[in-house]
């Protein structure tokens, strides 16, 4: 395995619930992404953390809520959401921190597949 | 506007063959671009990364190029066995912290 995990890996929700994702890291790294992947389209980053500071956010909507408590744990909070938002979502980390290097490598967990009813 | 492309169609071949699959750019000037395999229910797998001052760089089966000129990257498997079926997603390095953007990826298939 990577030395990523993600909690759950289903989720089946209302648009009125809130539920949260998880995500932790057990390789020692800085940085910390959330990426969303509907079929068929790209992996479109949503999140970037460094030394748990919010360092990028992709024009996305306020129902999902990053939250980075420390530098081995992400969560995404979710919140009214809509059916389109319905995706597999991933965690990936590298070791970013003070000074990200283009060639660090992203290491991904598996992913949580979110349905919306 | 800035785009990645990847053949959207599926790759069929043969066990033993070598699979070529391309990853053409537009509007980028990327110092680096990485190669991933994701399978079916899973996170992508880092295989390969390259430089722009790089043309080619391999890895046991693995080999990538990257021509900066055609804006190209091509990948290839050689001797391709089944358990090499997957998506391929290239991804380029765009902005500051790490910021990857990824194609759409191709699916590979290998018969035996």
């Amino acid at each position: 395995e990577t030395g990523v995990t993600q909690t759950p890996r289903h989720l089946v929700m209302g648009m009125t619930n809130k539920k949260s994702l998880k995500c932790e890291q057990h390789l020692g790294h800085n940085a910390m992404y959330w990426y969303k992947q509907s079929a068929k389209k790209p992996l479109e980053l949503m999140f970037v953390y460094s030394l748990e500071e919010r360092v990028e956010n992709n024009s996305v909507p306020s129902r999902f809520s990053p939250e980075c408590p420390n530098s081995s744990h992400l969560f995404l909070h979710l919140h009214t959401l809509q059916p389109e938002d319905s995706a597999l979502y991933l965690c990936a980390s590298s070791q970013g921190g003070g000074g990200f290097r283009d060639t660090d490598t992203q290491y991904f967990g598996p992913g949580t597949r979110l349905t919306v009813l | 506007s800035q785009k990645i492309e990847q053949n959207s169609e599926a790759l069929n071949i043969q066990e033993g063959k070598t699979a070529t699959l391309t990853c053409n750019y537009t509007n980028y000037s990327p110092a680096y671009l990485q190669w991933y395999r994701q399978d079916p229910g899973r996170g992508p797998v880092f295989l390969l990364l390259i430089r722009e001052n790089e043309k080619e760089k391999r890895k046991e089966r693995l080999k990538v190029t990257f021509d900066t000129t055609l804006k190209q990257s091509l990948f290839h498997i050689t001797a391709s066995q089944p358990a090499d079926s997957a998506t391929y997603l290239c991804a380029l390095t765009s902005g500051g912290y790490n910021k990857l953007i990824f194609g759409a990826g191709t699916r590979l298939a290998v018969h035996p």
